[in-house]
């Protein structure tokens, strides 16, 4: 079964410093997402991503933050400056399309401390 | 901003046992998704409810959709250990166009042998 998955599992960082998380989404999907999910909390909506661009991004999703898909197969999360509260679980989703029926599919997740 | 609320946050239930969980929502949307979390792993697709009335099952869980009521169960029947997990339920907040996906607070079960 296809799956997405993300790189790294697991990622420490001083605070300031710039990470980029990888995200390989399932192949023939169109949609892609990124949320994050604070220890024991919600899951939160980070940003949504559509044909090249940026569809929606949530209040959490400042200039400190970036998108890209730099070669039509990765998507990738940029945090140009780390903080202490972006230590989190990010997850990356992918959506085949808006037809009835369709579900995100996430990654297994990047679990990022930022000390 | 969109609210989508659960309850319970926490529900302990001994095996065999019935129990609803509810999520309620605070704008209007016809597509409604829930989904599955074990510890430390990531989220499973449980079942997209895309209509009012809407109601889906999976073994023993049940899910139904009043988009009238902006309010969704998730049912659970003759509950067993396997079903512990946290459930999330999940809005689409913008009318079908999947540009932005509000999630509930959470309901973590633990089902007691």
């Amino acid at each position: 079964e296809p799956e997405v998955t993300q790189t790294p599992s697991h990622q420490v960082t001083q605070m300031g410093q710039e990470v980029i998380l990888r995200c390989v989404p399932i192949s023939n999907h169109l949609y892609f997402y990124w949320y994050r999910q604070i220890l024991g909390q919600k899951v939160e909506f980070l940003v949504s991503f559509y044909n090249n661009e940026i569809s929606e991004k949530s209040e959490i999703f400042d200039d400190q933050f970036s998108v890209e898909r730099p070669d039509g197969s990765n998507f990738t999360l940029k945090i140009r400056s780390t903080k202490l509260e972006d230590s989190a679980m990010y997850f990356c989703a992918t959506l085949s399309g808006l037809a009835l029926g369709e579900t995100q599919y996430f990654g297994p997740g990047t679990r990022l401390l930022v000390l | 901003e969109l609210k989508v609320e659960q309850n319970p946050l926490f529900l302990s239930m001994q095996e065999g046992k019935n129990y609803t969980i509810y999520c309620n929502y605070s704008t209007t949307s016809d597509r409604l998704y829930w989904y599955r979390q074990d510890p430390g792993k990531s989220l499973e697709s449980l079942f997209v409810l895309l209509s009012n009335g809407a109601v889906k099952q999976e073994g023993r869980l049940m899910a139904s959709l009043d988009t009238k009521a902006r309010l969704s169960t998730l049912h659970i029947t003759a509950a067993v250990h396997d079903l512990s997990a946290t459930y999330f339920c999940a809005v689409d907040s913008t009318q079908g166009t999947g540009n932005q996906f509000y999630f509930g607070t959470g309901t973590s079960l633990t089902v007691i042998p």
